[in-house]
């Protein structure tokens, strides 16, 4: 099984908006919806930031949602801040009773 | 207030077995749903899922490296363990265990993991 495939980088300004795609498989992300989203800054463990497609944890920001369309997930950060610098991981569940995550996408503030 | 923390060798020798453990608090692996799973990083590489292990005692595992893997819990001390058998250089990362509340849902809690060496 191939990762999740995701943009090696993104970037934006402070007060902007980025999207980082996360593509899968019918395998995978188009035939479930427990894909999920993980922040990880440096030197840290991942932190749940959105499960099943859409939804926030308590206490994440509504600044993150998540969306999926096909045999995509997408996560859009909008209103970007400094401390939003880090990288993120998508996970989706497999039909194989796997787990899956993307590659990981570095995210800069300019 | 759920906490996990994994604890085992920092350094391993090729071909040896590895054996990590994930101690945790705050919740209850006898609870409906319930699982814990093991996750690693190499340095400035990806995540990778490696295993689960739920609340009745199912197995699941990488398709990778399943023939490498034994995930297995003791509910009365909070605790899951995970072996990994023929270790190479390659399986050098931090290893992370985390708690997932419904099968194959998201992991909500995430231990600050275990960096392992693998180097004779």
């Amino acid at each position: 099984q191939s990762a999740l495939t995701q943009p090696p980088s993104v970037s934006g300004s402070p007060g902007q908006s980025v999207t980082i795609s996360c593509t899968g498989t019918s395998s995978d992300v188009y035939s479930y919806n427990r894909v999920s989203w993980y922040q990880q800054p440096p030197g840290t463990a991942p932190k749940l930031i959105i499960y099943e497609v859409s939804n926030r944890p308590s206490g994440v920001p509504d600044r993150f949602s998540g969306s999926k369309s096909g045999n995509t997930a997408s996560l859009t950060i909008s209103g970007l801040q400094t401390e939003d610098e880090a990288d993120y991981y998508c996970s989706s569940y497999t039909s194989s009773y796997t787990v899956l995550f993307g590659g990981g996408t570095k995210l800069t503030v300019l | 207030q759920v906490t996990l923390r994994e604890s085992g060798p920092a350094l391993v020798k090729p071909t040896q077995t590895l054996t990590l453990t994930c101690t945790f608090s705050g919740f209850s692996l006898s609870t409906s749903g319930m699982c814990v799973s093991w996750i690693r990083q190499p340095p400035g590489k990806a995540l990778e899922w490696l295993a689960l292990i739920d609340w009745d005692d199912d197995k699941y595992y990488s398709t990778s490296l399943k023939t490498r893997l034994t995930i297995s819990k003791d509910t009365s001390k909070s605790q899951v363990v995970l072996l990994m058998t023929n270790m190479d250089p390659m399986d050098t990362a931090t290893y992370y265990c985390a708690r997932i509340p419904l099968l194959f849902g998201s992991f909500d809690y995430w231990g600050q993991g275990t960096l392992v060496t693998v180097s004779s």
